[in-house]
């Protein structure tokens, strides 16, 4: 059982580039977000889901994109990458919080360094 | 809006110590949980505490949760060297959100 994956591991961006962080759970999970997480700090939502083809804004949306046409795949796009999105980026999946246990399954990460 | 607060932010102890790290959080919640994160890794689920008076252990770890105090506390028992982490809680804000603690970045000496 995979659980969350992301790709990739790490990156390196040029100012101005973009790119796509994929992120992908297998277990059925409606809710799924994306979080940042600067050096020592905790973890701000960028956005999230709670289902195929529903998205909104977290508390830190600006410079970023998402879509979400499965329930299995939540990809993160960034646009015109700036230095203050260095950070460590993180998916998460749940089940709905309200019901059941409701705690976020993690991935991996994907380390992003823009310089 | 929700604001969940921990302390202490940095908690560096002996091995075979007590300690206990404190959540705070600012409005109305019966869900809670606790993660763990080592370095350079992704974070873990420990436990989830759905109700008032929920007490939850594992190993040297224990949580518990006062929904009327808005507290949860997350007690170390004769700490070992392997439960150096940081360790944060979350509070569900909502039907979709967790707000995180800023976390306690906790390291046991030998």
């Amino acid at each position: 059982n995979a659980g969350v994956t992301q790709t990739p591991k790490f990156r390196i961006l040029k100012i101005g580039q973009s790119m796509t962080l994929q992120c992908t759970q297998d277990m059925n999970h409606n809710y799924m977000y994306w979080y940042r997480q600067d050096p020592g700090m905790g973890l701000k939502l960028i956005y999230y889901s709670v289902g195929a083809g529903i998205t909104d804004k977290g508390e830190v949306p600006n410079g970023y994109n998402v879509s979400r046409s499965t329930t299995e795949d939540f990809p993160l796009r960034l646009e015109l990458a700036a230095p203050s999105q260095t950070s460590v980026y993180f998916c998460a999946s749940s089940s709905a919080p309200s019901t059941a246990r409701g705690e976020q399954y993690f991935g991996p990460g994907t380390r992003l360094t823009v310089t | 809006e929700l604001k969940v607060e921990q302390n202490p932010l940095f908690l560096s102890m002996q091995e075979g110590k007590n300690y206990t790290i404190y959540c705070n959080y600012s409005t109305t919640s019966d869900r809670l949980y606790w993660y763990r994160q080592d370095p350079g890794k992704s974070l873990e689920s420990l436990f989830v505490l759905l109700s008032n008076g929920a007490v939850k252990q594992e190993g040297r770890l224990m949580a518990s949760l006062d929904t009327k105090a808005r507290l949860s506390t997350l007690h170390i028992t004769a700490a070992v060297h392997d439960l150096s982490a940081t360790y944060f809680c979350a509070v569900a804000g909502g039907t979709y959100k967790y707000i995180f603690g800023t976390g306690t970045r906790l390291k046991v000496l030998a």
